[in-house]
Parts: C-alpha cells; sequence; structure tokens
C-alpha cells in the first residue's frame, strides 16, 4: 500500500491551462503538505493544511489553490499555467509535532509547454 | 530563519570508500534535523533524524550521523559505499521552537559512486 500517492505522475500541458494534481495519504497523519523542487533541485514549501486548515501559506501566485477535502487528501490547483510553473510538485504528511520527519509521495513532474 | 548549509554540491567516492556529507544549521537553539534521499525520478525517503536523544543517529541503508552541537554540524556518514547509494541527500531542520514548523532544506548534495 503506497503511504503518500500522488496524481498524475506526469503532467505535460500548455500555457494558460489550468490543471489539479491529487494527493492522498493513508497514513492516519494530521497535516499534509506540498513542496515545489525545481530544476536545480532546490525543495521550497508552499503550502501545509493541519485537520483541513491552511496552516503555512509560502510566498507564492494566488493562481496556486490548495483544497483539502479531508485529512487524508490535499489537491493543488493552478490557474493560467505558466513556463515557470514547470517543477517536480511532492505531497507529503505527518504527525504535527515537530520531531516527526515527513513522509513524501513520488512526485509530479508539471512541464508547461 | 532557520537554515541548513550543505557543503559540496557534488561529491565522488569509489566503491567500498568512506561517504561523508556535510550539513551545518544556523541557529543558536538546535533544531530537529533529518537526512533525506532522493533518487532518481523517485520522492524524498528519510534516512534518519535527530531529535535531541542521542547525538549519534543511525538510520537505513547503513547510513549514520552525529550531531555536534560545538560545531553546529549534523553530518552524515556511510563506511563503505555501494553503487546502490548513488542519490542526492538532502539535510533539513525544524526548528525546535517558536512560530515557524515546517520543514526546510538543504541545496542538496549529489553523490556519485565509481566503481
Amino acid at each position: 500500500d503506497t503511504a503518500v500517492s500522488q496524481t498524475p505522475k506526469y503532467l505535460v500541458t500548455q500555457m494558460g491551462n489550468d490543471k489539479s494534481i491529487k494527493c492522498e495519504q493513508n497514513l492516519g497523519h494530521d497535516t499534509m503538505y506540498w513542496y515545489k523542487q525545481d530544476s536545480k533541485k532546490f525543495l521550497k514549501i508552499m503550502f501545509s493544511y493541519n485537520n483541513k486548515e491552511l496552516i503555512i501559506n509560502e510566498t507564492v501566485p494566488n493562481r496556486f489553490s490548495p483544497k483539502s477535502p479531508d485529512k487524508a487528501h490535499l489537491n493543488l490547483h493552478i490557474n493560467s499555467l505558466e513556463l515557470g510553473d514547470s517543477a517536480v510538485y511532492f505531497c507529503a504528511s505527518s504527525h504535527s509535532g515537530r520531531n516527526y520527519g515527513y513522509t513524501f509521495g513520488s512526485g509530479t513532474r508539471l512541464t508547461v509547454v | 530563519a532557520q537554515s541548513v548549509t550543505q557543503l559540496g554540491s557534488h561529491v565522488s567516492v569509489s566503491e567500498g570508500a568512506l561517504v561523508l556529507l556535510r550539513c551545518n544549521y544556523s541557529s543558536s537553539v538546535p533544531p530537529y534535523l533529518f537526512w533525506y534521499v532522493q533518487y532518481p525520478n523517485q520522492g524524498l525517503q528519510l534516512l534518519l533524524k535527530y531529535t535531541s536523544a542521542a547525538t549519534l543517529v543511525k538510520g537505513i541503508n547503513g547510513f549514520e550521523a552525529e550531531f555536534k552541537k560545538s560545531e553546529t554540524s549534523f553530518h552524515l556518514t556511510k563506511p563503505s559505499a555501494h553503487m546502490s547509494d548513488a542519490a542526492e541527500y538532502f539535510c533539513a531542520v525544524i526548528p525546535s521552537s517558536g512560530s515557524a514548523r515546517q520543514l526546510t532544506f538543504g541545496s542538496g548534495t549529489q553523490l556519485t559512486v565509481l566503481p
């Protein structure tokens, strides 16, 4: 059983389109995250939800909108895609304590053409 | 803001040689520290973590790391490298106090293992 699963794994789309990435975890964690990994492998947090409540919202264009229907799911919707949005997007989950590591999904490689 | 610095964006070792990947943190209060590994086209896997218990932490795949407060370091080591260890390694930190609670990553070190 996959602990943190993301779909799709690959996403190729044209500029201006709207797309969504879905994430689900079956670990019973109460906190979920979206990270962006750029072409130089640098990882930066975008959003975090705890029990469906947004708790971290880094400086991200408002074209990006996370949605958490329940604490096991965190989706990322992106409007009006731009070339610079091309990256690998990782979903992760954890317990809410500081000393817990995060469990990551396998990533979604988004390519905007 | 809490940060970690990984010295050496690329490290090459021969198979069977010692692996040493360096990580330093930048806070006066020791944070919680983590090492993750990323194999090509895969997600990040937790290797080990320091959460203020034992300073020498053993992880998966034969890796270990030692927390040294005096040096603000948490270097990752493995006595004998295998070809399968070739991957990107990330040091990461969560502050142990304060309002910031998210995991912040270093810039990564690409490990190459030579036959």
